[in-house]
């Protein structure tokens, strides 16, 4: 089976602009969650989604939001970008039924300027 | 507020030696404890898992040892290798099918030839 996806890797983007990252979960999977790991934090929970609705929301402020299509691929926007904002951006996908194990993608570097 | 302590940020051992991980939580509600372990560039990978109704998990040369009361578990890894160098991550969630992982800060393992 194919691992998670996430495009794209690597991110460029400057102060005030938008973002849009993606993750296709493993086939079969229908929970995605996204989490944002920076050297000063860590790993921080942002979101999850199930079955396109989403679940539960990490203490990150609304500039952060996602959602699920109906395939459980899933996208997460950040608006009006901030120089805080640059982390790697992990999704992690799992069964959803119970099932704890949660298998991470790659992630995208997202850098602002 | 931490609610996972992990320590310590960094370790380093020699080929063969037993390195330790420690990670406390706070909320008793938790009661799914992952280990996770993370190469540069790539996402955390599941390593070992487990369960406050068991004191102690053994998968290959990793062990996971549990103490509820104290509210503690631990990573040991056995016979350690060079290629075990990674930054490894304890994390813990709620409730079945609670996909909100709240990780520890991390530790950096160089395990020298």
């Amino acid at each position: 089976k194919a691992g998670v996806t996430q495009t794209p890797r690597y991110l460029i983007k400057t102060r005030g602009q938008q973002v849009t990252l993606s993750c296709s979960p493993i086939s079969g999977h229908r929970s995605v969650s996204w989490y944002q790991q920076t050297p000063g934090q860590g790993l921080q929970f942002l979101f999850e989604y199930f079955s396109e609705t989403q679940r539960n929301k990490g203490n990150f402020p609304g500039r952060f939001s996602g959602r699920q299509f109906s395939n459980s691929r899933s996208e997460m926007n950040v608006s009006t970008l901030e120089l805080g904002d640059s982390a790697l951006y992990l999704c992690a996908s799992s069964l959803g039924y119970n099932a704890d194990t949660q298998y991470f993608g790659p992630g995208t570097r997202l850098t602002v300027l | 507020q931490q609610q996972v302590k992990q320590s310590p940020q960094s370790l380093i051992v020699q080929k063969g030696g037993i390195p330790i991980i420690n990670c406390a939580y706070e909320n008793t509600a938790f009661d799914y404890f992952p280990w996770y372990q993370q190469f540069p560039g790539k996402g955390p990978a599941l390593l070992i898992a487990i369960r406050p109704d068991v004191s102690e998990k053994k998968e290959g040369r990793f062990t996971i040892s549990f103490n509820k009361s104290a509210k503690q578990f631990s990573l040991h890894i056995m016979d350690s290798q060079p290629g075990d160098s990674a930054t490894y991550f304890c994390a813990a969630s709620k409730g079945a099918g609670s996909y909100q992982l709240t990780f520890g800060k991390g530790t950096k393992l160089s395990v020298i030839p």
